[in-house]
């Protein structure tokens, strides 16, 4: 069975340090994958995607994937309050343009004022 | 601006009664999902469908049938609601990337 595996938390931070937040995933087909973060009694909301070995960065949030350790992780710099939230993890299966998304239970980020 | 909207947003109703979920999109993305959300489950997939006529059944399918008569709705029934189909349920929609759209969230309750 294809598997998307996150730890639940939570995770605690203190205001200003990095969060880190990570992922596996066990169909190696998998292409993409997605970072949706999700607040408490509302739907998840987009704030990365990556599909390539290596980093992508965008403002506070950096992706980065390893294909061959089939490992997704998600760094928030500068964590603030507003960041705290359960994380979901998401890798596509199947192909072309009807992909479908696994996702991983979720991981709740806490950040500490 | 293009969204999704899902209806009703919080539901109550009782045991072997049918209900149905509705879900629209402004996108014209040819994909929508269906999914449901449980404590220690994550997002499990219903349904799917990949355009206009076209349906498939996910990993928790049982219980829940969809139709797709257009590009806009892809609405979820319950044919005989059971308790343990109370759950928060999400639509999503994509285009030809795989990136989904989620929509705000039913709210379903079984008695």
């Amino acid at each position: 069975q294809k598997e998307v595996e996150q730890n639940s938390g939570p995770l605690s931070v203190p205001e200003g340090a990095i969060a880190s937040l990570n992922c596996t995933y066990s169909d190696r087909g998998s292409q993409s994958f997605f970072w949706y973060r999700q607040y408490s009694g509302k739907s998840p909301e987009l704030i990365m995607f990556i599909y390539s070995n290596g980093d992508k960065e965008d403002g506070r949030f950096t992706a980065q994937l390893n294909k061959a350790s089939q490992y997704v992780s998600l760094l928030i710099r500068d964590s603030q309050p507003s960041d705290s939230a359960t994380y979901l993890c998401a890798a596509s299966i199947g192909g072309g343009a009807t992909n479908k998304l696994i996702f991983g239970t979720g991981t709740l980020l806490a950040v500490q004022p | 601006d293009a969204e999704i909207t899902q209806s009703p947003r919080h539901k109550i109703t009782e045991t072997g009664r049918q209900v149905t979920l509705a879900c629209h999109q402004t996108w014209n993305h040819n994909n929508m999902f269906w999914y449901r959300q449980d404590l220690g489950h994550g997002l499990r997939l219903i349904h799917y469908s990949y355009g206009v006529q076209d349906t498939n059944k996910g990993e928790v399918s049982d219980g829940y049938s969809v139709s797709r008569s257009n590009t806009e709705d892809l609405p979820l029934t319950l044919e005989s609601a059971a308790s343990s189909q109370t759950s928060v349920y999400f639509c999503a929609s994509s285009s030809a990337t795989d990136t989904q759209y989620f929509g705000p969230g039913t709210r379903l309750t079984v008695l």
